[in-house]
């Protein structure tokens, strides 16, 4: 089965720039998806298909995916930001695949 | 406004069985291919099922395999999960959310149902 790997945790101050990746074997070649959740509330999608962003979702929030690494890049972060995001992709054999989540923390 | 709300969830003992309900309204439905993905108290997310749009096709995680299914009712606007032979590792938040095709993202999510597994 297909294996997404986050940092459990990214700690960033405020007006600074989080970067919080999503390894798997050869990910370049999927579409990645992430998801930001709130604690109490339900998964909201942030970014699609590795770079575009729902409508609703801020210019600082942009997406990439090369080779083994996919990332998501939060600019000018704010104190609102801090939430849990998840890496998503489809695979063949195991369907959905979530990684396992990273804790952003603005300190 | 679209809106995925869920039902169904509560207290059932182990090997027992609960029917979770998805209720789906602000967009057309039956076009949609629907999922439902778990959470585990202080855990992340997990996916569990999926049904494609006019519900021929399903699958599951491994994990659920043989245990639940998944069903959809597209003249109601309804999803289902049908869980049997619960365990204590099932106790987690139930969200259904949808997705246009396979491999699209996962757009929308309802609020989510909290079962519980425990004697």
């Amino acid at each position: 089965s297909y294996v997404l790997t986050q940092p459990p945790s990214v700690s960033v101050a405020p007006g600074k720039t989080a970067r919080i990746t999503c390894g798997g074997n050869n990910i370049g070649s999927k579409s990645v998806h992430w998801y930001q959740q709130k604690p109490g509330q339900a998964p909201v999608l942030v970014i699609y298909y590795d770079s575009d962003r729902p409508s609703g979702i801020p210019e600082r929030f942009s997406g990439s995916n090369s080779g083994n690494t996919a990332t998501l890049t939060i600019s000018r972060v704010e104190a609102g930001d801090e939430a849990d995001y998840y890496c998503q992709v489809w695979d063949s054999s195991s369907d959905v695949v979530f990684g396992g989540g990273t804790k952003l923390t603005v300190l | 406004e679209v809106q995925l709300v869920e039902s169904g969830g509560g207290l059932v003992q182990p090997g027992g069985s609960l029917r979770l309900s998805c209720a789906a309204s602000g967009f057309t439905f039956s076009s949609y291919w629907m999922h439902w993905v778990r959470q585990a108290p202080g855990k992340g997310l997990v996916w569990v099922s999926r049904i494609n749009s006019d519900g021929s096709s399903t699958s599951y995680a491994d994990s659920v395999k043989g245990r639940f299914t998944i069903s959809r009712d597209n003249a109601k606007n309804t999803l289902y999960l049908q869980m049997n032979s619960l365990r204590a590792e099932d106790t987690a938040v139930y969200y259904c959310a949808s997705a246009h095709m396979t491999a699209a993202p996962l757009d929308y999510w309802g609020q989510g149902t909290l079962v519980t597994v425990s004697s």
